[in-house]
């Protein structure tokens, strides 16, 4: 089955800052990468997602890459505030055909912005 | 976008109970939801994945005779911790897919078991 990896686990930036979260995945088949906001003891909110014919989308200070020869994409945060500190979760999805529709989420990044 | 709520929020009960969990879609059908489960500190782990008017499929590890689901309906899946023990307290949540790629996720359920 899929497998994603997320690093860093942990991440301090200063206020201000650009903040970058990785992740790789294993199955070459996987063609949809959202990436989630959890803040504590709520839902994971989507932030940004793209999709596998996309190397790169942008939403205001959130972007995301995608490189689909190497497997693996990119969380970026630029001008991070304190309100961005929280959980972030990468992860990849197959088609939508039975049980591809899943997702695999990665390991987490916690991620602190100092004032 | 569309909106999954789950009842109730927090549920504490004794060893040997039964919990069960209600996952609703609001504002649209779902014939697939999916059930997560997370630890404190972890990350969202897939328990199953629950097919309107069929049986769920349970990922490996995870026993279908401690954890009843049941879809009966194209907007409410359930599940149902069978047994309860202290190590199944756990953040509970669900999420529908409505047809497209994104899964909307509901608020959770924080299950603690004494």
């Amino acid at each position: 089955g899929e497998n994603v990896e997320q690093h860093p686990s942990t991440l301090s930036v200063q206020e201000g800052d650009s903040a970058v979260i990785k992740c790789t995945y294993s199955d070459s088949a996987s063609n949809y990468f959202p990436w989630y906001k959890q803040e504590l003891g709520k839902r994971p909110q989507l932030i940004i997602d793209i999709r596998s014919n996309v190397g790169e989308k942008k939403d205001q200070r959130i972007a995301v890459t995608l490189n689909k020869t190497a497997k693996h994409f990119s969380l970026h945060i630029t001008e991070t505030q304190p309100e961005d500190s929280a959980v972030y979760f990468c992860a990849s999805q197959g088609s939508l055909s039975g049980s591809a529709r899943q997702l695999t989420f990665g390991s987490g990044t916690q991620l602190t912005v100092l004032p | 976008g569309a909106v999954v709520s789950q009842h109730p929020s927090r549920v504490i009960c004794k060893s040997g109970t039964s919990v069960k969990i209600e996952c609703r879609s609001l504002d649209f059908q779902a014939t697939t939801m999916f059930w997560y489960r997370q630890f404190p500190k972890q990350s969202l782990m897939l328990m199953a994945t629950s097919n309107e008017g069929s049986k769920a499929t349970y990922e490996q590890g995870v026993e279908k005779d401690k954890f009843l689901i049941n879809h009966a309906s194209l907007t409410l899946s359930t599940l149902t911790v069978t047994s309860a023990h202290p190590e199944d307290s756990s953040f509970y949540i669900c999420s529908a897919l409505p047809g497209r790629n994104e899964q909307f996720f509901g608020p959770g359920t924080r299950l603690t078991v004494l």
